[in-house]
């Protein structure tokens, strides 16, 4: 069955450390994108990708690192740079194979989420 | 029950009830919106869109309103079950915007049995 999967779906963090969440989709989109999300308030943008190595920067851009080397898989690493990381990552995809009766292909479509918390 | 804005309101309607969940966008220039369903602890779920040419669509138990006039979308669910309990989002995306979407911020449903 075709998807967006992250991983970890929880992970913990020290202060100091990067990690790299991780997001893989088989449905042949050919962008990707990672949002992040405070409880109780909605998606704000990280960073996106149109195309494989090609990414550029949303909103919330500062202290987070993508890379695009694949069309499948678009990581994302938390550096130590960024100052409040605890958060939910959502990462979603978007093209030209859409499914649940999207009439575009602009609509995004997105994986579980990693819940990453700073201990 | 009806709710309005964009600061994350919650709506509480009774089991079998319609609701509506309203929007207000922010670019007129803008020529395609979505719902999304986000459940606790999971990804947004695509519900249902509408392009900026249609004022109405339906799916399954979903209606979208769009009004172009006063730049309002709206989602509509009839007879409302537990399981549609979730935060409910609106997104626009506008022509030539790197498919980069602008979303609101959301709407909780609760609804009571």
């Amino acid at each position: 069955d075709g998807g967006i999967t992250q991983s970890p779906k929880y992970l913990f963090r020290k202060e100091g450390q990067n990690v790299t969440l991780s997001c893989e989709q088989n449905l042949n989109h050919d962008a990707m994108y990672w949002y992040r999300q405070d409880p109780g308030q909605g998606l704000r943008l990280i960073y996106y990708s149109q195309i494989v190595n090609d990414f550029q920067k949303g909103d919330i851009a500062e202290g987070y690192s993508v890379s695009r080397e694949k069309k499948e898989s678009f990581p994302l690493t938390v550096t130590s740079a960024q100052k409040n990381p605890t958060a939910f990552y959502l990462c979603a995809s978007s093209g030209p194979s859409g499914r649940e009766h999207s009439s575009s292909t602009d609509t995004q479509y997105f994986g579980p989420g990693t819940r990453l918390t700073v201990l | 029950g009806e709710s309005v804005g964009l600061h994350l309101p919650t709506l509480s309607v009774q089991e079998g009830d319609n609701s509506i969940i309203n929007c207000a966008y922010s670019n007129s220039a803008s020529d395609y919106f979505i719902w999304y369903k986000q459940e606790s602890g999971k990804g947004p779920q695509f519900i249902i869109d509408i392009r900026s040419n249609m004022d109405k669509r339906q799916g399954q138990r979903v209606t979208v309103l769009l009004n172009k006039t006063v730049k309002h979308l709206s989602l509509q669910i009839a007879a409302t079950q537990p399981g549609d309990s979730a935060v409910y989002f609106c997104a626009e995306n506008m022509a030539g915007n790197n498919r980069k979407l602008i979303w609101g911020l959301g709407t909780s449903l609760a609804v009571n049995p």
